[in-house]
């Protein structure tokens, strides 16, 4: 099946500085992936859709400029949170879909703890 | 906008019984339908989904869906309940084939008595 990866598993960083996580497929070419956050005993909140080689798209209350995607290729996407602070601290899940697919498949998620 | 409800914040099953858990959405057109389940620390996994035809969605681990337009339901059963499905479930509501920017439930706290 279809395997989505993500590193690191776990972060931790000082409050300033930024973290980036990887999101790769490793099986399938991904035209689009998407970055989640989920709160302790919460649901995932859809934080941006990213497209293959254009800029990604950003649901409302997600500052772009704070989380920073990138999707250079079929089979990696990027997050970085830059100047972290301690509330952005949380758990950060990729998902990947590929044109062909109707289902989308998770990585499993990178625990951000901000100090 | 679509929406999704799961009214069973936690629910707890002696091993061996059977499980219901309980799904109800909004959305105006045909809806697209899926629940996944997630481990502690873990990503999710999709159990099964519903697109269209048989209303009676088969998924793995032996769980099935019901879909129920007049009721906006889509409610997951399993007949005998194991110690490993104890995880947390969330049932999602998408707005096409594509199962991107799909909205999902506050999710379901299953534990498992043994």
């Amino acid at each position: 099946g279809a395997v989505v990866s993500q590193h690191p598993s776990w972060v931790i960083c000082k409050s300033g500085t930024s973290v980036k996580i990887e999101c790769r497929s490793l099986d399938f070419q991904a035209t689009t992936m998407f970055w989640y956050r989920q709160f302790p005993k919460q649901s995932l909140m859809l934080m941006a859709t990213s497209n293959e080689g254009s800029k990604a798209t950003y649901e409302q209350g997600v500052e772009k400029d704070k989380f920073l995607i990138n999707h250079a290729s079929l089979t990696l996407s990027t997050l970085t949170v830059t100047s972290a602070h301690p509330e952005d601290s949380s758990f950060y899940i990729c998902s990947a879909i590929s044109g062909g697919l109707t289902e989308q498949y998770f990585g499993p998620g990178t625990r951000l703890t901000v100090t | 906008a679509q929406s999704v409800t799961q009214p069973d914040i936690h629910i707890t099953v002696s091993e061996g019984a059977s499980l219901e858990l309980r799904c109800n959405y909004s959305y105006g057109a045909t809806p697209y339908l899926f629940w996944y389940v997630q481990s502690p620390g873990q990503g999710l996994q999709l159990l099964l989904k519903y697109f269209s035809g048989d209303t009676l969605v088969q998924g793995i681990k032996g769980f099935e869906a019901e879909f129920k337009r007049s009721q906006s339901s889509f409610n997951l059963r399993k007949p005998s309940v194991h110690w490993s499905d104890a995880a947390e479930y969330f049932c999602a509501v998408g707005a096409g084939t594509n199962a991107g920017k799909s909205t999902f439930g506050d999710g379901t706290t299953l534990t498992v008595k043994p």
